[in-house]
């Protein structure tokens, strides 16, 4: 099964405003990374955060881990049409062979 | 930085027939490569790891004789569907590490297999 569960699984919003997303899973872990997805395409590794880290800022992108509550959120701030996409998290399950178990992820519409 | 490319990038085929897909790691050497399958607006299920030089390792519940696995060099690794049926119509989808850490991944762009 799965690692990660996204919600919420569509979101719809416009240019400018911020998106957050957010990702549980059920194991340990070594870090948890986002990923995001054009229609049809490969992914795009968007950060990774450590399990001893709280917080990662990349651009306009801010990730955050809360180990006690095994979840962590993806916030997209001014969003831009261009962020149109799904967007993955991703997990280790405690593994150093990196092998990642993908959440169900989340389809961000940006209307412009 | 780092390129991960896959071919064919889609493929149709009849029933029955067996299907190659290619993952090159084309500016980096990769010992690991990981394969996964993606079905329409669902997530990524890895199907196995691929190592160079010895056997892939499978996820519980995927058939190791239905996707072969090969990892010839240390740039390529190799998916056959193997007497492939509709059902395994679906987004393959290649990665490949580039550090002995393999904190990183780089994903090809995908190969979509439809099988009639």
């Amino acid at each position: 099964s799965q690692q990660g569960e996204e919600d919420p699984q569509a979101l719809s919003i416009q240019e400018g405003e911020n998106a957050t997303m957010n990702c549980s899973y059920k194991t340990s872990i070594n870090n948890l990374q986002w990923y995001r997805q054009n229609s049809g395409r490969g992914l795009v590794h968007l950060i990774l955060i450590r399990s001893n880290e709280r917080e990662k800022h990349s651009g306009r992108l801010r990730v955050t881990l809360d180990t006690s509550k095994k979840s962590s959120s993806l916030l997209i701030t001014a969003s831009r049409a261009a962020d149109t996409a799904s967007y993955f998290c991703a997990t280790d399950r405690g593994s150093t062979l990196g092998r990642l178990y993908f959440g169900r992820g989340t389809q961000l519409t940006v209307w412009p | 930085g780092a390129v991960v490319s896959q071919h064919p990038s889609r493929v149709i085929c009849k029933s029955g027939t067996s299907v190659k897909i290619e993952c090159r790691s084309l500016d980096f050497q990769a010992t690991t490569m990981f394969w996964y399958r993606q079905f329409p607006k669902k997530s990524l299920m890895l199907m196995a790891t691929s190592n160079e030089g010895s056997k892939a390792t499978y996820e519980q519940g995927v058939e190791k004789d239905k996707f072969l696995i090969n990892h010839a060099s240390l740039t390529l690794s190799t998916l056959t569907v193997t007497s492939a049926h509709p059902e395994d119509s679906s987004f393959y989808i290649c990665s490949a590490s580039p550090g002995e850490g393999r904190e990183t991944q780089y994903f090809g762009p995908g190969t979509r297999l439809l099988v009639l």
